[in-house]
Order: C-alpha cells, then sequence, then structure tokens
C-alpha cells in the first residue's frame, strides 16, 4: 500500500540554525500539507501546496518557513533559523483529488530545538 | 472561536465495551468533511472514517462508526467492542469547503484539527 514517507525521523538542531524536512509524498497526489503538533497539543496547519505553489498558509507559517518541491517526488518544509518555540511533530500529509475523502499523513519527524 | 471541540480530555472504556468519543463542529459552509484520526503513542496520525456533510448515512468502517447529527453539529466517533489497542489519542477534524468533484482543486483544503481524547482501553 502506498504510503506517505518522512526523513528525518527525529531531528535535533540548535537555535538559530536551518533544518530541512523531507517528505516522500504519495507519486500520484497533487495536494500536499504541512501540519505540525506542538508535544501534547493538537495538530495545527501550516501550508498547503498544489501545482508547485503554496495555496494556503496559516499564520504560524511566517517568513522563517517556506516549502519547496525540488523534484518529482519531494517536497520540504525548511525553518530557516530555528526557535525554542519551534520544536514540534512535524507531519507531511497528500491527498489525490479522486480520494478526497482522506488526507495521507505521513509518521512525523520529531523537531527538538535546544 | 473553536471550529472543533472536543469536550473529553480523557476517556475510559472496558475492554469489549463499545465507547463513543464526542465532536462538535462549527462552519458556515453547506459542504464539508468530516474526519476522525487515531495517533497511537508512536506519533503517527492514522485515518480511521470520514464523513462529507451532504452523505445522508452515519460512515461506517468496521468497528468505527460516525453518528452525525448536521443539525446539532456533531460527528461522534462510536468504536464497537473496544480492544487494548485502541488506546490512543483520537482527533476529529474538519476540511471546509467543498467536497465536490466539480469543484476546481475540491480536496485542496486543509485540515483543522481538535484538541483530541485520550482513550485508555482497561483489560
Amino acid at each position: 500500500e502506498p504510503e506517505v514517507t518522512q526523513t528525518p525521523s527525529h531531528q535535533v538542531t540548535q537555535m538559530g540554525q536551518e533544518v530541512i524536512l523531507r517528505c516522500v509524498p504519495i507519486s500520484n497526489h497533487l495536494y500536499f500539507y504541512w501540519y505540525r503538533q506542538i508535544l501534547g497539543q493538537k495538530v495545527e496547519f501550516l501550508v498547503s501546496f498544489y501545482n508547485n505553489e503554496i495555496s494556503e498558509k496559516s499564520e504560524i507559517f511566517d517568513d522563517q518557513f517556506s516549502v519547496e518541491r525540488p523534484d518529482g517526488s519531494n517536497f520540504t518544509l525548511k525553518i530557516r533559523s530555528t526557535k525554542l518555540e519551534d520544536s514540534a511533530m512535524y507531519f507531511c500529509a497528500s491527498n489525490d483529488r479522486a480520494y478526497y475523502n482522506e488526507q495521507f499523513f505521513g509518521p512525523g519527524t520529531r523537531l527538538t530545538v535546544l | 472561536a473553536q471550529k472543533i471541540t472536543q469536550t473529553q480530555p480523557g476517556m475510559f472504556v472496558q475492554e469489549k465495551e463499545a465507547v463513543t468519543l464526542d465532536c462538535t463542529y462549527d462552519t458556515s459552509d453547506q459542504s464539508y468533511g468530516l474526519f476522525w484520526y487515531k495517533q497511537p503513542s508512536s506519533g503517527e496520525m492514522i485515518f480511521l472514517i470520514y464523513q462529507g456533510s451532504y452523505d445522508e448515512q452515519n460512515a461506517t468502517e468496521g468497528r468505527y462508526s460516525l453518528n452525525f447529527q448536521k443539525a446539532r453539529k456533531s460527528a461522534n466517533l462510536v468504536i464497537s467492542a473496544s480492544q487494548l489497542g485502541d488506546s490512543a489519542m483520537y482527533f476529529c477534524a474538519m476540511r471546509e469547503g467543498t467536497d465536490t468533484l466539480m469543484n476546481y482543486g475540491g480536496s485542496q483544503g486543509n485540515l483543522i484539527f481538535g484538541k483530541g481524547t485520550k482513550l485508555s482501553v482497561k483489560p
């Protein structure tokens, strides 16, 4: 069964450093998302991406965040200068228009900012 | 105002019994989708069930069913015959905007999640 994959599973970084979180969505999917979940809290939407551009973003997704689909398979989230409060689980998700009743989530990347 | 409200931070259920996890939502859209996800302690998000706002029948997927009461704006998850492996966090989520395939980019709506309910199944 196809699945969304994410790497790394856990990333530890120093405050102020740049991190890139990687995702490989399901191959025939067209819509991609990043969500984050601060420990013990609810899952929050960050950004959605379609047709090689951002289609929607939340207030959380400020100038320190960016997304990219550098090739036909990867979908990345870059945090330019990490802050302590960026520590969270980051989930990538994707869906295909034909199967719009489900967003498929990846296993997540746990980001720890020290 | 909260778009998705899950009023039960924690629930206990005896193994083999049924349990209902509450979810109410707030939207002015006529067309929307409601989802339930399970998050075990390992952290991944597992899709359980989906209900479209125009679906007349309550959604069912195996032991999961969604008690959809549109007038009350509630979408409660019912788990029948609870198993120990059902112990996890459960999140209700909503996607606003049209669900129809006729709409351009109709499936690109982001999900809005509730705060979750931690379900513990007792042996």
